[in-house]
């Protein structure tokens, strides 16, 4: 079975400082790491994605790395604001399919 | 529509009974997905469209779950006989290609459901 494994599951960081998020994976034909941020009440937003062949994409205060040989992903999330606060999710889409597998989600709270 | 829309945002009903869940993607996205979001845990597939090719039906746990789209368009989520173990939230989201372009989804803001 296709499986993502996010930790850690919940996240407390003061203002300021860097969040980091992990996920692994067990399958190795997935071809597309997107990470999802969803705010209470709310369906998850895209926030940045990441394909195999790239080590490292960063936007703004969000870098994603991505480490093929260890089967692991990272979100890091620089200079943390209160309005990071939210729930994030990692996602992987098996080869040839549409859907993705996302973890299990981590609830990060930043405190001012 | 400028989003996705998902109808009712919210739905109690009696176990046993049958419940229809509303998604409205966004105009010309041919790619529709439902998944499941139950308490604490991630995002579950279920079923996807694309245009008017054969749904992807892989996800769905029961055959007491079921999802058409008409037109290209609208999407209802049938779950029959409801089971309080079905409680959760329902979310929609639709992409303009379900090829092998990476765009991401957009979700709508989902429908909760609570079997009593």
């Amino acid at each position: 079975q296709q499986q993502v494994k996010q930790s850690p599951q919940s996240l407390i960081v003061q203002k300021g400082g860097i969040s980091i998020i992990n996920c692994a994976y067990e399958n190795t034909a997935f071809d597309y790491f997107p990470w999802y941020q969803q705010f209470p009440g709310k369906g998850p937003a895209l926030l940045i994605a990441i394909r195999p062949d790239v080590s490292e994409k960063k936007e703004g205060r969000f870098t994603i790395s991505f480490n093929k040989s260890a089967k692991q992903f990272s979100l890091h999330i620089m200079d943390s604001q209160p309005g990071d606060s939210a729930t994030y999710f990692c996602a992987a889409r098996p080869q040839g399919a549409q859907k993705l597998v996302f973890g299990q989600g981590t609830r990060l709270t930043i405190n001012p | 529509g400028a989003g996705v829309s998902q109808s009712p945002s919210n739905k109690v009903t009696e176990k046993g009974k049958d419940v229809e869940l509303r998604c409205d993607p966004i105009s010309g996205h041919t790619a529709l997905y439902w998944y499941r979001q139950s308490l604490g845990q991630g995002l579950e597939f279920l079923i996807y469209f694309q245009g008017n090719s054969a749904p992807d039906k892989s996800g769905l746990p029961s055959d007491r779950f079921s999802a058409e789209r008409t037109g290209g368009s609208v999407s209802t989520l049938t779950i029959q006989r409801t089971q309080q173990e079905d409680s959760a939230v329902y979310l929609c989201a639709s992409s303009p290609d379900g090829g092998r372009a990476n765009y991401g989804y957009t979700f709508g803001s989902g429908t909760r459901l609570t079997v009593v």
